[in-house]
């Protein structure tokens, strides 16, 4: 079974500067999926951010950009120009490729603070 | 427009009673999905349907039945509530069962069992 560890249960960060956020996976599977999720204070759940396993490059949206080493088994996620609304906490999350109607694997999230 | 709806949002009952969750979602997907997000706020899939049918179907307990009237829709019944199904329970949808295709989640339903 796969899973999914993220070993920051809380980080912070000053308004405008960059942080990091671990997570690591196990699978033997060579085709996935690796997603991070927000949650805010309201309790959504937001898709920050996807990588396919079979893509080189990683993955990038506006702030949000994945350092994704297949090798290692690691997809961190670095939030540039932090913003006091990134404030949140965050889910890595892993998907098999190999089956259809496979189920989201989460890990145990980070609690994510910004100050301003 | 609100993509991914689930009533109520919030639940408070007694250990013992039976209770129910609605799903609804709007963008014409086929597939439909039930987590559970506990006290320590792990997420955790529950059930899936894809066109009605039930394809992925979690180890949990029986008195969690999912039911899928149509496409749209996605309900979830729980018998006999006890304090540790206090969780906050999220639908969530997507076009498809494959893992290309993003999952939309609802706002969630805090479920508290006194």
């Amino acid at each position: 079974a796969q899973t999914v560890t993220q070993s920051q249960p809380e980080m912070s960060v000053q308004e405008a500067e960059t942080v990091t956020l671990s997570c690591t996976y196990d699978t033997s599977e060579s085709d996935y999926y690796l997603f991070w999720y927000k949650q805010p204070p309201s309790r959504q759940m937001i898709l920050v951010i996807r990588q396919e396993a079979y893509k080189q490059q990683n993955a990038t949206e506006n702030r949000f950009s994945v350092n994704f080493q297949k090798a290692a088994k690691s997809f961190s996620l670095k939030i540039s120009d932090s913003q006091l609304g990134d404030a949140a906490m965050y889910f890595c999350a892993y998907r098999s490729g190999e089956t259809s109607g496979s189920r989201l694997t989460f890990g145990e999230g980070t609690q994510l603070t910004v100050n301003p | 427009d609100t993509a991914v709806s689930q009533t109520p949002k919030y639940l408070v009952t007694q250990m013992g009673n039976d209770k129910s969750i609605k799903c609804e979602q709007n963008l014409g997907h086929d597939t439909m999905y039930w987590y559970k997000q506990d006290s320590k706020k792990f997420l955790k899939i529950m059930f899936s349907y894809n066109n009605k049918e039930l394809i992925i179907n979690e180890t949990v307990p029986n008195r969690f039945s999912p039911k899928s009237p149509d496409k749209a829709h996605l309900n979830l019944h729980i018998n006999s509530l006890e304090l540790g199904d206090s969780a906050v329970y999220f639908c969530a949808s997507s076009q498809g069962a494959t893992p290309t295709y993003e999952q939309y989640f609802g706002p969630g339903t805090r479920l508290t069992v006194t």
